[in-house]
């Protein structure tokens, strides 16, 4: 079985700074993929970023990029130029390559302060 | 274009009770998925339907269960409900044809607490 780990319970970081959100995760698999997802207030989740584990290129989408480590299995994000608007939960998920059923496996968040 | 759409956003049943949530699909998206997430803890999958077929089910008791309707719509239904019930219900929905890399889109839940 999968396993996501995400071990800050809690980040804050000052706006215009970069902030790293850290995730580890388990897997015999060869083939998946990596997302991170964020959940404001609004209990909404939104996918951020994700990354195919065949790749070897990090994923960027604006001001979010990964760090990816395939052999460490480690998946971190980096959020550039925070935003107060960037305030949520991050959530790290894992799915396996192919799998039918939309089956995300999530780590338990970290909550992201922006502060002014 | 509407999003992912559920209701109720809220809801308040008693132990033992039975209860529906129900979910609307984005337009042209053929696949819902339930997920469950407890307070402080990240969404657990519970199942994937697409074209009104189950195609995956997570570890839940069969108290859970779940249909799809021709219109795509979906409606999750809990039996015999537990306190450890209580929970924020997702459903998410997708084109549903490419299987493990498709796009989800979220709603925003219902909040379910059992009392």
């Amino acid at each position: 079985a999968q396993t996501v780990t995400q071990s800050q319970p809690e980040m804050s970081v000052q706006e215009a700074e970069t902030v790293t959100l850290s995730c580890t995760y388990d897997t015999s698999e060869n083939n998946y993929y990596l997302f991170w997802y964020k959940q404001p207030p609004s209990r909404q989740m939104i996918l951020v970023i994700r990354q195919e584990a065949y790749k070897q290129q990090n994923a960027t989408e604006n001001r979010f990029s990964v760090n990816f480590q395939k052999a460490a299995k480690s998946f971190s994000l980096k959020i550039s130029d925070s935003q107060l608007g960037d305030t949520a939960m991050y959530f790290c998920a894992f799915m396996k390559h192919a799998e039918y059923g939309n089956k995300l496996v999530f780590g338990a968040g970290t909550i992201l302060r922006v502060k002014s | 274009d509407a999003g992912v759409t559920q209701s109720p956003t809220h809801l308040i049943k008693t132990r033992g009770q039975q209860v529906t949530l129900r979910c609307s699909p984005i337009s042209g998206h053929k696949s819902v998925s339930w997920y469950q997430q407890v307070l402080g803890q990240g969404p657990q999958f519970i199942f994937q339907y697409y074209e009104k077929e189950e195609r995956g089910r997570g570890n839940f008791p069969d108290r859970f269960s779940a249909r799809q309707f021709p219109n795509y719509s979906s409606e999750l239904n809990v039996n015999a409900l537990l306190l450890g019930d209580s929970a924020l219900y997702l459903c998410a929905s997708s084109l549903g044809t490419v299987p493990g890399f498709e796009k989800l889109f979220f709603g925003s839940g219902t909040q379910l607490s059992v009392l």
